[in-house]
């Protein structure tokens, strides 16, 4: 059973970095595949993919968040990271790390529990 | 990007009802790849269908999804206590992945 856990600081400063770790358990974050994706939701809002990068660090982000995103890939600790910079408040939400079946296509089939960020001085 | 819009936005029904959620998008999903997703809250969503009618592993077979093109639809046969929740509606066919707005299911 695979399960994935964010970790990272819930609270960070307007024009910092967000930065989170998903450690993937129950199955390596190499296996051919499968890509590893970051979603948020703002508050009592719907879905937004942010990012994806595969299993051989190829990455592709949301256009709309493209040039402050950097999604990175630690195989040795089994591991991805997200990195957003110059926040917000419109960047506070819950951030999931996703499991992204990209061999058939990109849904998502297994989902951390997600980590909520708040972005305020 | 594909905009998928998701109807109605709150449907009231009672436990042992048929329910049935749309998902609309704004051009043409490629190989049908849609998938809809359950959320309760404070929990992260769940995978229900994927490639528009294919039940992911353990989903019970009340939920069923159908459609083609830009017209989706998820149904639940028979509702159970534990199915009211918010739905998601996600497309894979082009990037970005997107998904819709939402579908809250309410007990009547």
């Amino acid at each position: 059973q695979v399960q994935l856990q964010e970790s990272g600081p819930g609270l960070v400063k307007p024009s910092q970095t967000l930065s989170l770790t998903c450690t993937v358990s129950g199955g390596s974050i190499s296996s051919g595949g499968y890509y590893w994706s970051w979603i948020r939701q703002h508050p009592g809002k719907g879905l937004e993919w942010i990012g994806y990068i595969s299993y051989s660090g190829n990455t592709y982000y949301n256009p709309s968040l493209q040039s402050r995103v950097t999604v990175s890939l630690d195989t040795s600790k089994n591991q991805f990271s997200l990195k957003l910079s110059s926040v917000t408040a419109a960047d506070t939400a819950v951030y999931y790390c996703v499991r992204d079946v990209a061999a058939r296509g990109g849904y998502f089939d297994y989902w951390g529990q997600g980590a909520l960020v708040t972005v305020s001085s | 990007e594909i905009v998928l819009t998701q109807s109605p936005g709150t449907l009231s029904l009672s436990p042992g009802e048929r329910a049935t959620l749309s998902c609309r998008a704004s051009q043409s999903v490629g190989r049908s790849y849609l998938a809809w997703y359950q959320q309760k809250p404070g929990q992260a969503p769940r995978l229900l269908i994927y490639g528009a009618s294919s039940r992911a592993t353990g989903i019970p077979d009340r939920f069923s999804g159908s459609g083609s093109g830009t017209d989706f639809t998820l149904t639940i046969s028979r509702l159970e206590p534990e199915d009211f929740a918010v739905y998601y509606c996600q497309q894979y066919g082009s990037s970005p992945r997107t998904f819709g707005q939402g579908t809250k299911l309410e007990i009547k």
